[in-house]
Order: C-alpha cells, then structure tokens, then sequence
C-alpha cells in the first residue's frame, strides 16, 4: 500500500524556471510533510517542512502549498538553478515535528534544470 | 558537526553470506533509524531505536535481519544470509527531540 504518491517521476525545467513536484497522501493522521533533497551518493537532506494547519509555507525559492481536504501538497521551485538538479522525495509522518517518527516517503521526482 | 557516519560506503558480496553496517549518530540523537532505500525508490524503514530498546521493528525482515544499538549511541545493522534482493542502499538517520533529522550517506549493498 504507497501511502504517499509522488508524481512527475522525473521533470526537466530550464535554468529560471519554476519545478512543481505533486504529492497525494492517504493517510488522514499524517500532520507533519516534509521535501528532502538527494544527490547521487548522499542520503536525503531536509529542505522544508509544512504542517497541516497552514496552507502554504516559503523559504527562499522553496515553496510548500498544502491542501488538507484534498490530502495534497507541492513543492516549488521558483527560479530553479542547475545545482537544484536532484532526486526529490515528499514525505509525511505522524508526530508535529516529525522527530522520533517514522517517514513514509514517496517514490522521488528525479529534476534535472538545463541551461 | 560530523553528522550521521556511516561504513562502509560500499560493499560486494555473494549471496548467502553474511554482511553489517555500521552506524554512529549524531551526538545527544537518542533516536536512530535505519532505512532501506531501493533503486528509484524513497527510504522505507526497517527499525526505529529509542536509546537502546527497539520501539519499532514491524518492517524488519527478522528471518534474516538482525539490528542491535549497544549503549544507545552505535548501531549495526546485519543480514545473514544475504539474498539478491537484498541489494539496496542502507541509510542510517538520528534525531532528538529537539529535531535535526539527518541521514547518513548510507550503505550500498550489492549482493551477486
């Protein structure tokens, strides 16, 4: 059972673009979605994490929307960058914060920005 | 800070045989993790630790995966026998409850 769904499976966005990877989720106790980053080699990075009592949250050209009726969020990339380029996995997890938790991840949208 | 470390890297071995990976956390994370991550797909996880007691291992295939976290700081993760499906990448993350939940680069396993 994936109780988190990822689309697209891969993207590709020219230099300034904006990247928009879509996530659905199952699950209604989930109330903590966090985006990691992951370059070859390297284990997941957090990038930004929203909680279910906000519909959007911004940090620099990170943006989360979360739409909790339709159990939905999006990451996006606003003015996307060649060292953006990295598999993105969506996650969420019961516990606010997401600490001592298990992460139910989605299956990665693999971004490649050209120039 | 050193972050999660973890080794080795990388590993080869045939099927059948035995192989552990081992795991250090960051400083003061009383919770550990350890993830498998296959090809093109996310992390899913294999055990949760709380210090050293073992909160949640519903994931992990006990018939042939063994985990242990001596003194809650160090964990090691073992499979014996190892199967070719079990060629996966193993990360190892830590958190507190303060937060900080940070993987390590993980474990390439491949099993021939």
């Amino acid at each position: 059972q994936q109780q988190v769904k990822q689309s697209p499976q891969s993207l590709i966005v020219q230099k300034g673009g904006i990247s928009i990877i879509n996530c659905a989720y199952e699950n209604t106790a989930f109330d903590y979605f966090p985006w990691y980053q992951q370059f070859p080699g390297k284990g997941p990075a957090l990038l930004i994490a929203i909680r279910p009592d906000v519909s959007e949250k911004k940090e620099g050209r990170f943006t989360i929307s979360f739409n909790k009726s339709a159990k939905q969020f999006s990451l996006h990339i606003m003015d996307s960058q060649p060292g953006d380029s990295a598999t993105y996995f969506c996650a969420a997890s019961k516990g606010h914060t997401g600490t001592a938790s298990k992460l139910t991840f989605g299956t990665g949208t693999r971004l490649q920005v050209t120039l | 800070e050193a972050g999660v470390v973890q080794s080795p890297r990388y590993k080869i071995i045939e099927k059948k045989q035995p192989v552990a990976f081992w795991c250090n956390p960051i400083s003061g994370h009383n919770t550990l993790y350890w993830y498998r991550q296959n090809l093109g797909q996310g992390p899913e996880l294999l055990i949760r630790y709380e210090n050293e007691e073992a909160v949640d291992d519903s994931q992990l295939p006990k018939d042939r995966f063994s985990a242990e976290r001596l003194k809650g700081v160090d964990s090691t993760l073992k499979i014996q026998p190892a199967e070719l499906g079990d060629s996966a990448v193993y990360l190892c993350a830590s958190s507190s409850i303060a937060g900080g939940y940070t993987f390590g680069s993980g474990t390439r396993l491949t099993v021939v």
